[in-house]
């Protein structure tokens, strides 16, 4: 079965400095999609970015950017110039064509010091 | 374009009652999915519907719960004799079932608190 693997429960960064969230995935699947979310506390699950196993390329987004290494089943996610508003919980999640579901690692708190 | 909402935002049932859940996906998203959540967890896939078809139904979701999308639009998710241990947040995601758009979209979710 799929697992997502987010070894690091907690992390703090300086405001405006660059931080990196990890994440491990264990697949047999040549072809699937890797999504990372914020959730910020109370508040719903916003999709931050999403990488298809296909693409060579990394994804970004802005601040927001991918590390992806298929043969490792590694997505990390890269925050540069991290912001007051990005200090939330961050999923790291995978899916397939054949299995709809998201299936999810037990989230990174990212602590954002002033 | 709204968003997928939820209503409830906030539920308090005693244990033994029934709940029942709405959910209003993106319009035109055809794939609609129910999610559970308990505090500092990631979240539990549930259900999911295709139109009003339900697809798939996770091993987690006991007989008591049940979910419906009778038009294809807006889904319940209903628990009937609540336990304490059915207290978390229920999410609901919406995805447009386009080629490859395997992205979801949540509401800001119910927080079922069961006494």
């Amino acid at each position: 079965a799929q697992t997502v693997t987010q070894s690091q429960p907690e992390m703090s960064v300086q405001e405006a400095e660059t931080v990196t969230l990890s994440c491990t995935y264990d697949t047999s699947e040549s072809d699937y999609y890797l999504f990372w979310y914020k959730q910020p506390p109370s508040r719903q699950m916003i999709l931050v970015i999403r990488q298809e196993a296909y693409k060579q390329q990394n994804a970004t987004e802005n601040r927001f950017s991918v590390n992806f290494q298929k043969a490792a089943k590694s997505f990390s996610l890269k925050i540069s110039d991290s912001q007051l508003g990005d200090a939330a919980m961050y999923f790291c999640a995978y899916t397939e064509d054949s299995n709809y579901q998201l299936i999810w690692g037990a989230g990174t708190k990212l602590i954002i010091k002033p | 374009d709204t968003g997928v909402s939820q209503d409830p935002r906030h539920k308090i049932t005693k244990r033994g009652q029934n709940v029942t859940f709405r959910c209003d996906p993106i319009s035109e998203h055809n794939r609609l999915y129910w999610y559970r959540q308990t505090l500092g967890q990631g979240p539990e896939f549930l259900t999911y519907f295709q139109n009003e078809a339900q697809l798939e139904k996770s091993r987690l979701l006991s007989d008591r719960f049940s979910a419906e999308r009778p038009k294809g639009s807006f889904s319940t998710l209903e628990i009937q004799r609540t336990e304490q241990g059915d207290s978390a947040m229920y999410l609901c995601a919406s995805s447009s079932g386009l080629a490859g758009a395997h992205e979801q979209y949540f509401g800001p979710g119910t927080r079922l608190t069961v006494t």
